[in-house]
């Protein structure tokens, strides 16, 4: 199976100031036929299910702010958070959807500090 | 719009079996798979499958071979996740999402308990 490693496991960060979240996986998620990357970002608060941010590692979900952005190609990626807002405190979670079983980080709790 | 909606919470004894819905409205059921995805207390996500509704097919990580099972009734646009032999480790909150490659839609979770 595909591994799938998220560093920090948490981080804290001032508001306003920017968070960055890095995703490993153990494979490439690059498909040379569309040259897109299999790699989604969610965003997870308690008492809601996940909600998708971004996904061929860069493309924003409609309605998500632009103070959210993915980065990175084949197996190393970035989700940045330009300037934390109160509301962005969560657990973020990368997933690959290239390769079946379909895989997902550890996680990483963000917090204010 | 897409709407997912599951059944509500489930407390079962350590061995029983555990039959979560998911009722699918606001798009083509038969053309998307459904995936189910779990969170056990304090854990990550945990991937547990999905079902194809056009024709039934379905795929089990080798965790859940032989005690899980994942059905759907086109009738009703509704998938079905069925967990048997459940053991205190299988609480969890259970959510099915619809996969367009990624999750862009989620059902609001089924929060199973298994407790003697």
């Amino acid at each position: 199976d595909v591994v799938v490693t998220q560093s920090p496991d948490s981080l804290a960060v001032s508001l306003g100031e920017r968070a960055t979240i890095n995703c490993k996986s153990s494979q490439s998620l690059f498909y040379n036929s569309n040259n897109k990357n299999y790699l989604a970002w969610f965003q997870h608060k308690p008492g809601q299910p996940p909600k998708l941010l971004l996904y061929y590692s860069s493309t924003r979900e409609s309605g998500v702010p632009d103070r959210f952005s993915g980065s990175g190609s084949g197996t190393d990626f970035t989700l940045t958070i330009s300037s934390l807002q109160a509301e962005d405190v969560a657990v973020y979670y990368c997933q690959q959807y290239y390769y079946t079983p379909r895989t997902f980080g550890q996680g990483t709790r963000v917090e204010i500090k | 719009q897409v709407q997912l909606v599951q059944s509500g919470a489930e407390v079962k004894q350590p061995g029983a079996s555990v039959k979560v819905s998911c009722r699918a409205s606001g798009y083509t059921f038969t053309d998307y798979y459904m995936h189910w995805v779990r969170q056990a207390p304090g854990q990550g996500l945990e991937w547990m499958g999905w079902i194809n509704p056009k024709n039934g097919g379905t795929y089990y990580p080798q965790k859940f071979q032989g005690r899980i099972t994942m059905t759907r009734d086109t009738s009703i646009t509704t998938v079905y996740l069925e967990l048997s032999r459940l053991e205190s480790d299988d609480t969890a909150l259970y959510y099915c999402a619809k996969e367009a490659d990624f999750y862009q839609n989620w059902g609001q979770g089924t929060l199973v308990t298994v407790a003697s």
